[in-house]
């Protein structure tokens, strides 16, 4: 069964841009969730998406936003982009997501985001 | 709100040998998961093991076990028979009831030939 995937792998923005990140999830799996990866602050939960809906939210500002498609396939983006957005961004995968707590999340490979 | 605490930035180990990456986590939730992930260079995020907390059986893969220590709030990763694939970041995750996964800050393993 193929894995997460997300495209693209790296990315080059200026400041004031904006940018959209895909993540197809492993097939079958309904629940989509993102984190941003920085050396400052680790590994962050941005948000969580199952069936089109978005049921948990980090504490991000508004110019994250994400949508989930009827495919299951989900995409982020960043509006007016800072300095401070260069990160990693890291998508995982779930059966159920936040409907069943148990389920283990597996992660792409993420997409490097550069903001000069 | 959960923290995850690792308080070992780096370790090393020799090849063929045994080490163990710390962690302890703060919660007060009764039900959770616990899980260890390996971040190689390439940066994908691999789950290694998986905890649950009602389970007091500590969890086993082959060459990875873990020592979960539910009342002290401790959950360590014992890596036997070290492989040169073994380096890499090492990450202790917590999920609650919310889903989301609350992670450390990483162990960086260095695995000496």
């Amino acid at each position: 069964k193929a894995g997460v995937t997300q495209t693209p792998r790296y990315l080059i923005k200026t400041r004031g841009q904006q940018v959209t990140l895909s993540c197809s999830p492993i097939s079958g799996h309904r629940s989509v969730s993102w984190y941003q990866q920085t050396p400052g602050q680790g590994l962050q939960f941005l948000f969580e998406y199952f069936s089109e809906t978005q049921r948990n939210k980090g504490n991000f500002p508004g110019r994250f936003s994400g949508r989930q498609f009827s495919n299951s396939r989900s995409e982020m983006n960043v509006s007016t982009l800072e300095l401070g957005d260069s990160a990693l961004y890291l998508c995982a995968s779930s059966l159920r997501g936040g409907l069943s707590s148990t389920d283990t999340q597996y992660f792409g490979p993420g997409t490097r985001l550069t903001v000069l | 709100a959960q923290t995850v605490t690792q308080s070992q930035p780096e370790m090393s180990v020799q090849e063929a040998e045994t080490v163990t990456l710390s962690c302890t986590y703060d919660t007060s939730e009764s039900d959770y998961y616990l899980f260890w992930y390996k971040q190689p260079p390439s940066r994908q995020m691999i789950l290694v093991i998986r905890q649950e907390a009602y389970k007091q059986q500590n969890a086993t893969e082959n060459r990875f076990s873990v020592n979960f220590q539910k009342a002290a709030k401790s959950f360590s990763l014992k890596i036997s028979d070290s492989q040169l694939g073994d380096a890499a970041m090492y990450f202790c995750a917590y999920q609650g009831s919310n889903y989301k996964l609350t992670f450390g800050k990483g162990t960086l393993l260095t695995v000496n030939p």
